[in-house]
């Protein structure tokens, strides 16, 4: 089963916008992190927030996370054609890491 | 290596054929991982390897799968008597330490098509 669930389903800005990607999970967590997967290709992983941090930073990502909401999102910044990609959230607790369904991210140039 | 390696990285395969499927995770890794991931859906957990133990093997949908890393290091996944509904992209990812407080290293998966 799936914990997280990722809002919107789909999104398509133009380049140099900024996107925004929420995600909403049941159970506790120890950390929460966010992969991109290119089409066919296999997930990279973007960045991870452990359970007692509420922001942070990489590069044009920024990630913050509510644990009273059990809730996360996810910014990036000055969108380009290259972050054309799908994007999950996955939340980590002992031995597994579970998946949400994805949000699908077109930037148009 | 440098990176995860999958094979293949296509199979087709009739319905009721025994398939196996190869991870070769980056060298060193202790946790091993694999998923199912169905078109347009979000990576299923399958099961997880700490060395060659198999903590969690919860997320097996039946007893037709079965994962195995006798060594700590290459994993194998077999599926017996395929059914259609295993057709799914596996994805296999390692991580450095014991644990999944950390990021993990996927490969480019193995697309499964049953026929």
């Amino acid at each position: 089963s799936q914990q997280g669930e990722e809002d919107p389903q789909a999104l398509s800005i133009q380049e140099g916008e900024n996107a925004t990607m929420n995600c909403s999970y049941k159970t506790s967590i120890n950390n929460l992190q966010w992969y991109r997967q290119n089409s066919g290709r296999g997930l990279v992983h973007l960045i991870l927030i452990r359970s007692n941090e509420r922001e942070k930073h990489s590069g044009r990502l920024r990630v913050t996370l509510d644990t009273s909401k059990k809730s996360s999102s996810l910014l990036i910044t000055a969108s380009r054609a290259a972050d054309t990609a799908s994007y999950f959230c996955a939340t980590a607790r002992p031995h597994q890491l579970t998946f949400g369904k994805g949000t699908k991210l077109s930037v148009i140039p | 290596g440098a990176g995860v390696s999958q094979s293949p990285r296509y199979k087709v395969a009739k319905r009721g054929q025994d398939v196996a499927l190869r991870c070769d995770p980056i060298s060193g890794h202790v946790s091993l991982f694999w998923y199912q991931q169905a078109l347009g859906q979000g990576p299923e957990f399958l099961t997880y390897f700490q060395n060659e133990a198999q903590l969690d093997k919860s997320g097996l949908p039946s007893d037709r799968f079965f994962a195995e890393r006798p060594e700590g290091s290459v994993s194998t996944l077999k599926i017996q008597r395929t059914q259609q509904e295993d057709s799914a992209v596996y994805l296999c990812a390692s991580s450095l330490a014991g644990q999944t407080n950390e990021k993990l290293f996927f490969g480019s998966g193995t697309q499964l098509s049953v026929l």
